[in-house]
């Protein structure tokens, strides 16, 4: 099955800089890449997504990269402020015919951005 | 709000009771999926319903665990004779049919005494 490795665990900045987290994923056939965000008590909420046909996206301060060559992606997210601080998950899954559509999460990246 | 809502959010029991949780799906939404979250770790896959139809569970899923979506709206997930493992949070995310995009709700917090 597929396996994601999500790094770092850990990620503390100042207000105002970048924060990058990265992810790899085993299973050369998945073509879905979430992101999501997890705040204190709540449900993960998805923020951003990119697809195996490609290699970026952008939604504001937030940035997605896919190599598939490399079989791994990164979130940026870039002028961090407080609000940013959560835990984000990146995930892997297989869409289509004969996906599943079940994502594998990688084990989170806790974000804090100190003012 | 329309998102997925999930009841209870919080449910203490004692080990070997039964316990039940609820999730209502964005109304659209055809499937519904289950998930367990455990501290430091990301979601795992338990179970998921397209309408009514069960169509794959996880080996995580043991035969305490059972999920219905009776009538292809809200779900519910049994935990039977629960224990000590069983403490997690548990989430419900609903999509629309061959869309990737899940969206989760709230999660129900189970805390096995």
């Amino acid at each position: 099955g597929e396996n994601v490795e999500q790094h770092p665990s850990t990620l503390s900045v100042q207000e105002g800089d970048s924060a990058v987290i990265k992810c790899t994923y085993s299973d050369s056939a998945s073509n879905y890449f979430p992101w999501y965000k997890q705040e204190l008590g709540k449900g993960p909420q998805l923020i951003i997504d990119i697809r195996s046909n490609v290699g970026e996206k952008k939604d504001q301060r937030i940035a997605v990269t896919l190599n598939k060559t490399a079989k791994h992606f990164s979130l940026h997210i870039t002028e961090t402020q407080p609000e940013d601080s959560a835990v984000y998950f990146c995930a892997a899954s297989k869409s289509g015919a004969g996906g599943s559509y079940i994502p594998t999460f990688g084990r989170g990246t806790s974000l804090i951005v100190h003012p | 709000d329309t998102g997925v809502s999930q009841n209870p959010r919080h449910k203490i029991t004692k080990r070997g009771q039964n316990v039940t949780f609820r999730c209502d799906p964005i109304s659209e939404h055809n499937r519904l999926y289950w998930y367990r979250q455990t501290l430091g770790q990301g979601p795992e896959f338990l179970t998921y319903f397209q309408n009514e139809a069960q169509l794959e569970k996880s080996r995580l899923l043991s035969d305490r665990f059972s999920a219905e979506r009776p009538k292809g709206s809200f779900s519910t997930l049994e935990i039977q004779r629960t224990e000590q493992g069983d403490s997690a949070m548990y989430l419900c995310a609903s999509s629309l049919f061959i869309r990737d995009e899940q969206y989760f709700g709230p999660g129900t917090r189970l805390t096995v005494t």
